[in-house]
């Protein structure tokens, strides 16, 4: 069954400092991968994606990820946090068995202290 | 451009009564989708459509029935509602591809008494 796991609840990170919110992933077949943000009481905002080519991609607000094949990981990362960046965070990957639906991880809430 | 807005923002219902959500997308997409969340479950995919005239059971469908009206507009109907559906609703949209983003509208909270 094709899943997607974010082990950490919460990631505390101090202005400044960088940030890795963790996202691993089961799937068969080649993975098509997304992350997404949630600030309060709104929706799901698009951050980036990973389909093919370079394992590093560069998304929106200075986000990145790093898709990793051997540990079927799609790390979210970003050099210097902000106060901003405080949100809760899913990481997705595409079923492509269902006609490309999302199957989503249970999110994982960043809190980034002045 | 307003994306995929939702109707409306917030309701409460009793136990029994019934409603409906309203979604629409001016984005020409041909995909839309019913979410809803609850703390600590991330999004569960309650209904889809991927296309004009057809809709597919997502993974939560229970309680819940759906209308693709057209192209733009993709409604969610709880017939009898239950305490257990209280939650946060989003709708989606997406264009036909693997590699397509979803587009989410604001969400509807919803409270069953």
């Amino acid at each position: 069954a094709q899943s997607v796991a974010q082990p950490e609840d919460q990631v505390n990170v101090a202005e400044g400092n960088p940030l890795t919110v963790k996202c691993t992933y089961s799937v068969s077949g080649n993975p098509y991968l997304f992350w997404y943000v949630q600030y309060p009481n709104r929706g799901l905002q698009f951050l980036l994606k990973y389909i093919t080519g370079d394992n590093l991609v560069k998304g929106s607000y200075g986000f990145e990820a790093e898709f990793n094949k051997s540990q079927t990981s799609f790390h979210l990362k970003k050099p210097s946090a902000l106060v901003s960046d405080s949100a809760l965070y899913f990481c997705a990957v595409r079923d492509a068995r269902s006609q490309g639906n999302l199957i989503f991880g249970k999110g994982t809430k960043l809190s980034v202290k002045p | 451009n307003a994306g995929v807005t939702q109707t409306p923002k917030f309701q409460v219902l009793k136990t029994g009564q019934s409603m409906t959500l309203q979604c629409a997308q001016d984005m020409n997409h041909n995909s839309m989708y019913w979410y809803r969340q609850d703390p600590g479950m991330g999004l569960r995919l309650i209904y889809y459509s991927a296309s004009e005239g057809t809709t597919d059971k997502g993974e939560v469908p229970n309680g819940y029935n759906v209308s693709r009206l057209n192209k733009r507009e993709f409604s969610l109907r709880l017939e009898s509602a239950a305490p257990s559906q209280t939650s946060v609703y989003f709708c989606a949209a997406a264009d036909r591809g693997l590699n397509n983003e979803q587009f989410f509208g604001p969400g509807t909270r919803l409270t069953v008494l």
